[in-house]
């Protein structure tokens, strides 16, 4: 199976700092690699897709990167409605794995 | 609108069985494939399993392989989940979700809650 070893585990970050949150495939998953982001008592929403590609709706602040094992996201000028937790999954044949995931607080 | 609506959720014994459902509305059920996933209280994200269009190729974790069946009725635009031999470690929030194969999970339903306990 592929593991997804997704880092850090928590951040703290104020409105307007910029973000990165790194995720690392244990085999090569070209580029079959999503985010998604959950707000406390919510149900996880699609942010990225194929790696680099924005789910419809999602704002420019955020960008995907990376190919193969090492893949990250990138959040500009973070927003009050942007913190929450942050998971990576690989969509690279079965079974799918979801990186531990990223809890993003305000500072 | 594209909408998923798990149910089916509560307390069940140790040992026991249960069976989720996940009603689909907004888009052609029956040409997607589909997925389960589950929250255990203040964890992460666990991918249960998928199921293809037609049924024909139906995937598990290889945890709960022998635990889990996943199903599906197009007509009724529905996604089953047929737990047994729960166990404490079951007690979790069950999502269903589009998506599996070599697509991402694009849409997700609100969750149903199960608690396996005495």
């Amino acid at each position: 199976d592929i593991q997804m070893t997704q880092s850090p585990a928590s951040l703290s970050a104020s409105v307007g700092e910029t973000v990165t949150i790194t995720c690392r495939a244990s085999e090569n998953i070209y580029s079959y690699l999503a985010w998604y982001q959950q707000k406390q008592g919510k149900s996880p929403q699609l942010l990225v897709y194929n790696a680099k590609t924005l789910a419809e709706g999602v704002p420019s602040r955020f960008s995907g990167s990376g190919s193969g094992t090492q893949f990250s996201l990138k959040i500009n000028s973070l927003q009050p409605e942007d913190f929450g937790s942050y998971y990576c999954q690989h969509h690279y044949g079965t079974p799918f794995t979801f990186g531990s995931g990223t809890k993003l607080e305000i500072k | 609108e594209v909408k998923l609506l798990e149910s089916g959720g509560g307390l069940v014994q140790p040992g026991g069985s249960l069976k989720l459902s996940c009603a689909a509305s907004g888009f052609d059920f029956s040409r997607y494939w589909m997925s389960w996933v589950r929250q255990a209280p203040g964890k992460g994200l666990e991918w249960i399993g998928e199921i293809n269009p037609d049924s024909s190729t139906i995937n598990y974790t290889p945890s709960l392989k022998d635990k889990f069946i996943i199903s599906r009725d197009n007509a009724k635009n529905t996604l089953y989940l047929q737990m047994s031999k729960v166990r404490s470690e079951d007690t979790a929030l069950y999502y269903c979700a589009r998506g599996g194969g070599l697509y991402y999970l694009d849409v997700w339903g609100a969750g149903t809650t199960v608690t396996v306990s005495s």
